[in-house]
């Protein structure tokens, strides 16, 4: 079985640039996730996805930060402009359903703001 | 904030030891999780654990859960040079939003 695919794994910008990350989940899963991870810390939840709904992003900075799922399948996190502090790992993870599962998570795309 | 405290935040033990590290909690769980990263890696999940389970264990993992101390623990058994990882707990009050503690750095020394 194919495992949660992101892209790009690694990505430096500038601040103030705009960047894009894309992940796929596992076939099948209908929850979806984005969640931050700075270095030294645990990985925050930024949204999750419900087939194409939004379940929860109440920790999404939105002034900055917007993600879509359009298809319920595959889904893009935006971030623009980006600021140092976004220097992070964005890590993609989905379940079969939205209660009591198993969390499978990609390998993370690596952002460094500059 | 309703997160994991894992505790304690680094650990560092032979090769063949066992390895205890522990989660609290703040308010009622409905599940919790424990998940390993390896350096520059994503999360591996490890052991779920439901709020009216006592313990789980899976290969040289045993997991515990005392809901009315509002506490986990992971012990790892005689612990291999690949052991070495961050591991997390990971907290569910309803459906599958997780919240994440910092992790327990563990280093198993060959």
């Amino acid at each position: 079985e194919a495992g949660v695919a992101q892209s790009p794994r690694y990505k430096i910008i500038e601040k103030r640039q705009s960047v894009a990350f894309w992940c796929n989940p596992i076939s099948g899963h209908a929850t979806l996730y984005w969640y931050q991870q700075i270095l030294g810390q645990g990985p925050k939840l930024l949204i999750q996805f419900q087939n194409n709904g939004v379940v929860d992003d109440s920790q999404l900075p939105k002034d900055r930060f917007s993600a879509e799922r359009l298809k319920g399948v595959d889904s893009t996190l935006k971030i623009q402009p980006a600021k140092l502090e976004d220097s992070a790992v964005y890590l993609c993870a989905s379940s079969l359903r939205i209660s009591g599962n198993t969390i499978y998570f990609g390998e993370g795309s690596w952002l460094t703001v500059v | 904030s309703q997160q994991g405290e894992e505790d304690p935040q680094a650990l560092s033990i032979q090769e063949g030891e066992n390895a205890t590290m522990n989660c609290s909690y703040k308010t009622s769980i409905n599940n919790l999780q424990w998940y390993r990263q390896n350096s520059g890696r994503g999360l591996v999940h490890l052991i779920l654990i439901r709020s009216n389970e006592r313990e789980k264990h899976s290969g040289r993992l045993r997991v515990t859960l005392d809901t009315s101390k509002k506490s986990s623990s992971l012990l790892i058994t005689a612990s291999r040079a690949a052991d070495t990882a961050s591991y997390f707990c990971a907290t569910a009050i309803t459906g599958n939003q997780f919240y994440f503690g910092t992790g327990t750095s563990l280093t198993v020394i060959p």
